[in-house]
């Protein structure tokens, strides 16, 4: 199993400008979750989702989008990008209660 | 808010000393508590979950939670250099089945050989 892999690993926006960050686990898990952490700071929860279908806000949902189609995928949207969405952003997954983190998506907006 | 505190640090503690690392909690009703260490520029790693009160215990590293006091700490017996990272302390905040955790900003502990 490769776990939870994220692409792309580094990424330059420019201000107004559009992507999509890739998650995917071959886990066959339900839950998954998507943060962002700023320097110097915890992890904040952007958005959720415990299943095919189904999502939901976290902390810090404004500006960002997801969808769940499948088990295996859940991308997060970023429409209009803003300098305050320069940040690293983590996928996870959830094995047993316990959440695991995908490598990293590290975000410059400029 | 539900908030999750940890001392601030940085932690600094000669190689082969116990680090000590505190976290405190709002939310009365959590019921999962999760201690993630990430080495710069890393992605968090879980070491140590801890759901009843008392102590937890895996190699050298020791979970202690108190529900009472809101409180659960991450003790490092004879630290090595390789321990230097900061450590996130998680929360599922509100107890829920939707597991949504919430982090502290992290401590930074550097072991000094």
């Amino acid at each position: 199993n490769a776990g939870v892999t994220q692409t792309p690993k580094f990424r330059i926006l420019k201000i107004g400008q559009s992507m999509t960050l890739q998650c995917a686990q071959d886990m066959n898990h339900n839950y998954m979750y998507w943060y962002r952490q700023d320097p110097g700071m915890g992890l904040k929860l952007i958005y959720y989702s415990v299943g095919a279908g189904i999502t939901d806000k976290g902390e810090v949902p404004n500006g960002y989008n997801v969808s769940r189609s499948t088990t295996e995928d859940f991308p997060l949207r970023l429409e209009l990008a803003a300098p305050s969405q320069t940040s690293v952003y983590f996928c996870a997954s959830i094995f047993r209660g316990e959440q695991f983190f995908g490598p990293g998506t590290r975000l410059t907006v400029l | 808010q539900k908030e999750v505190e940890q001392n601030s640090g940085p932690l600094s503690v000669p190689e082969g000393a116990i680090a000590s690392l505190n976290c405190t909690y709002s939310d009365r009703v959590s019921q999962s508590f999760f201690w993630y260490r990430q080495y710069s520029g890393k992605s968090p790693e879980l070491i140590m979950s801890i759901y009843s009160n008392g102590d937890k215990e895996d190699g050298r590293f020791t979970a202690q939670l108190n529900k009472a006091s809101q409180y659960v700490s991450l003790l490092i017996r004879d630290s090595q250099p390789s321990d230097s990272a900061t450590y996130l302390c998680a929360v599922n905040v509100g107890g829920g089945s939707n597991y949504k955790l919430t982090f502290g900003k992290g401590t930074l502990l550097t072991v000094n050989p």
